[in-house]
């Protein structure tokens, strides 16, 4: 069974202090990773995604990818109370297929 | 841009009714997929389309089938709806079932068995 874990949080950060989300993965197989942001209510939006070890950045947001410990993060600097939502990390091994996603991590930044 | 749409956005039904959930994706993507997603469950795979004219099940298939009805449209219809049924249902789409794809999501149905 393949399964990718997050902690639920939530995980709260004052605004304008940096946001670290983390996730781990039991396939070492997996090629693909994203990372999905959840508002309440609403539908998984994309954020980035990312497949090479080391890190990518966009904007405020840092993915970081390390294969041989089967952990991605997300890093949001600068976080905003707008950035307050669900994450979600999704999965893709190696045979293609489907994504298995994390449970999600909880975010709040605090004003 | 629509994206993906789904109807409809809410329903109640009682203990046995049967409904389909429709979807429609208008940005030719090939493959199409239908989730649910539980407080602290996650998103969970029911069925998944890798292209038109194929379906397979996914992690939770139990009580639910699926059409795909051209390249545009995924239904999943719950023929005798139980009460564990109730969920919020997500539609997605990908240009590919591989590679770097991701997924892009409708806006969910919200159902509630009775």
């Amino acid at each position: 069974q393949k399964e990718v874990e997050q902690n639920s949080g939530p995980l709260s950060v004052p605004e304008g202090a940096i946001a670290s989300l983390n996730c781990t993965y039991s396939d070492r197989g997996s090629q693909s990773f994203f990372w999905y942001r959840q508002y309440s209510g609403k539908s998984p939006e994309l954020i980035m995604s990312i497949y090479s070890n080391g890190d990518k950045e966009d904007g405020r947001f840092t993915a970081q990818l390390n294969k041989a410990s089967q952990y991605v993060s997300l890093l949001i600097r600068d976080s905003q109370p707008s950035d307050s939502a669900t994450y979600l990390c999704a999965v893709r091994g190696d045979y293609g297929q489907n994504f298995v996603f994390g449970p999600g991590t909880r975010l709040s930044v605090l004003p | 841009n629509a994206g993906v749409t789904q109807t409809p956005k809410f329903q109640v039904l009682k203990t046995g009714q049967s409904m389909t959930l429709q979807c429609a994706q208008d940005m030719n993507h090939n493959s199409m997929y239908w989730y649910r997603q539980d407080p602290g469950m996650g998103l969970r795979l029911i069925y998944y389309s890798a292209s038109e004219g194929t379906t397979d099940k996914g992690e939770v298939p139990n009580g639910y089938n699926v059409s795909r009805l051209n390249k545009r449209e995924f239904s999943l219809r719950l023929e005798s709806a139980a009460p564990s049924q109730t969920s919020v249902y997500f539609c997605a789409s990908s240009l590919t079932t591989g590679g770097d794809q991701p997924q892009h999501f409708g806006d969910g149905t919200r159902l509630s068995i009775l």
